[in-house]
């Protein structure tokens, strides 16, 4: 139950893209559609931002987009704003209905 | 209005033992697997259990197998975590999340109980 690996920190301008990478093995990303990423503010708990790879839940702004592609999934944050920084952490489904975390990314808008 | 509001967290000598509760409310409890998710003070997430819609199901992270216990009550709409022999390491906020329609993800948090493990 190994996390996934995501960098340490993104930064980018307002209005800007960025682009959040984790990645996993086969025994969970590149074997499942089922990565979420989450975003978390400081002292708050984690919103779901992303599921299934590429879903958006309802509310959830179309700035951010979801991708996968062999051992690895990103998250796309587009135009980025000052309300995106905090902390991206993604997650993916693994074998006998267990889960793991990446690492975190934490997003910094300059 | 789904809510999940955690309770039960404290200071605890290594060794000893914590159950945390968790209350949800604003849906049919009985219909979602439920999850519990730890975070360190200063670290990432850590998913460490969940629980089928019925309870015949419980699943755990390798390092808190055989000291930790997830139930629940569809009675009372509640979510327990039972910790025994806690470890300096188990100090974190723990989480209660509700599992997705497709128990993927996981898509309504409550707002987390903290548990340290000190002498």
């Amino acid at each position: 139950q190994s996390a996934l690996t995501q960098p340490a920190s993104v930064s980018g301008s307002p209005g800007q893209s960025i682009t959040i990478s984790c990645t996993g093995t086969s025994s969970d990303i590149s074997g499942y559609k089922y990565v979420s990423w989450y975003q978390q503010h400081p002292g708050k708990a984690p919103k779901l931002m992303i599921y299934d790879v590429t879903n958006r839940p309802s509310g959830v702004s179309s700035r951010f987009s979801g991708s996968k592609s062999g051992n690895s999934a990103s998250l796309t944050i587009s135009g980025l704003q000052t309300e995106d920084e905090g902390d991206y952490y993604c997650s993916s489904w693994m074998a006998i209905n267990t889960f793991a975390f990446g690492t975190g990314t934490k997003v910094t808008v300059l | 209005e789904v809510q999940l509001v955690e309770s039960g967290g404290g200071l605890v000598q290594p060794g000893g033992s914590l159950r945390l509760s968790c209350a949800a409310s604003g849906f049919t409890f009985s219909s979602y697997w439920m999850t519990w998710v730890r975070q360190a003070p200063g670290e990432g997430l850590e998913w460490v259990a969940n629980i089928n819609r019925d309870g015949s199901e419980k699943n755990y992270v390798d390092s808190v197998k055989g000291r930790f216990t997830i139930s629940r009550d569809s009675s009372t709409n509640s979510l327990y975590l039972q910790m025994n022999n806690l470890r300096a390491e188990d100090t974190a906020v723990y989480f209660c999340a509700r599992d997705g329609n497709n128990v993927n993800d996981f898509d309504h948090w409550g707002q987390g109980t903290l548990v340290t493990v000190s002498s």
